[in-house]
């Protein structure tokens, strides 16, 4: 089955102390992203990869850290969470081309206190 | 830039009245395409449809529809007969139609809450 699988699912932590999301995919899909949704803002992208080695700024790339040292995982590193990283975020996969709709994972509520 | 706008925060409706969901965008690029997801209280994110900015057919799947009017800029959906299981969130997101300096990345709109009640 097609898919992206993102974990932990939720996750409560503390100010300042690293954690990583990991974000893996099984449609060998070249393009890979992470967005984070707030109320009210609707989703915005973070880091986008087109592919391995390859990383780049979205729109909100601040306090975030991402690699790509495999095609198929694309983790996201929170170096020194801070509150106003308490997000909803989504992982998202596609072929690359704009046509393509892109795939999400069910989802990551971080919460940092 | 591209932009989305869903002026809608949210939208409540009885069970079987058909409902709106308006969509408007902005975008320089002549080939682009459209996006509805929806997002059902359990948070992930579903694909509905997605149209080219070249075919302006308007396309109907059940209870769904969808008017794509390049003109107004807009991309509005319609359920028809809504459910209690429509009740989600609807988001709205523009797509380039290749790989820029932004990747291909989706903006989406702020969603529209639609709550339909019994």
């Amino acid at each position: 089955e097609a898919q992206v699988t993102q974990n932990p699912r939720y996750l409560i932590t503390v100010t300042g102390k690293k954690l990583t999301v990991t974000c893996s995919q099984n449609m060998n899909h070249e393009y890979m992203s992470w967005y984070r949704q707030d109320p009210g803002l609707g989703l915005r992208q973070i880091y986008y990869s087109m592919n391995v080695e390859v990383t780049d700024k979205g729109d909100v790339p601040e306090g975030y850290k991402v690699s790509r040292k495999e095609k198929r995982n694309f983790p996201l590193i929170l170096e020194s969470p801070s509150p106003n990283q308490t997000s909803l975020y989504f992982c998202a996969s596609s072929s690359g081309q704009g046509r393509e709709p892109q795939h999400f994972g069910d989802g990551t509520r971080l919460s940092i206190l | 830039a591209q932009k989305v706008t869903q002026a809608q925060t949210e939208i409540s409706v009885v069970e079987k009245e058909d409902v709106t969901l308006d969509c408007v965008y902005e975008t320089r690029d002549t080939t682009y395409y459209l996006f509805w997801y929806k997002q059902p209280p359990s948070g992930e994110l579903v694909f509905l449809i997605r149209r080219n900015s070249f075919d302006e057919q308007n396309e109907i799947s059940g209870r769904y529809s969808w008017n794509f009017q390049k003109s107004t800029s807009s991309f509005n959906f319609t359920i028809t007969a809504s459910q209690v299981v429509d009740s989600a969130v609807y988001f709205c997101a523009l797509s380039e139609a290749w790989l820029t300096g932004g990747g291909n990345k989706l903006t989406f709109g702020t969603g529209t809450q639609l709550k339909v009640e019994l």
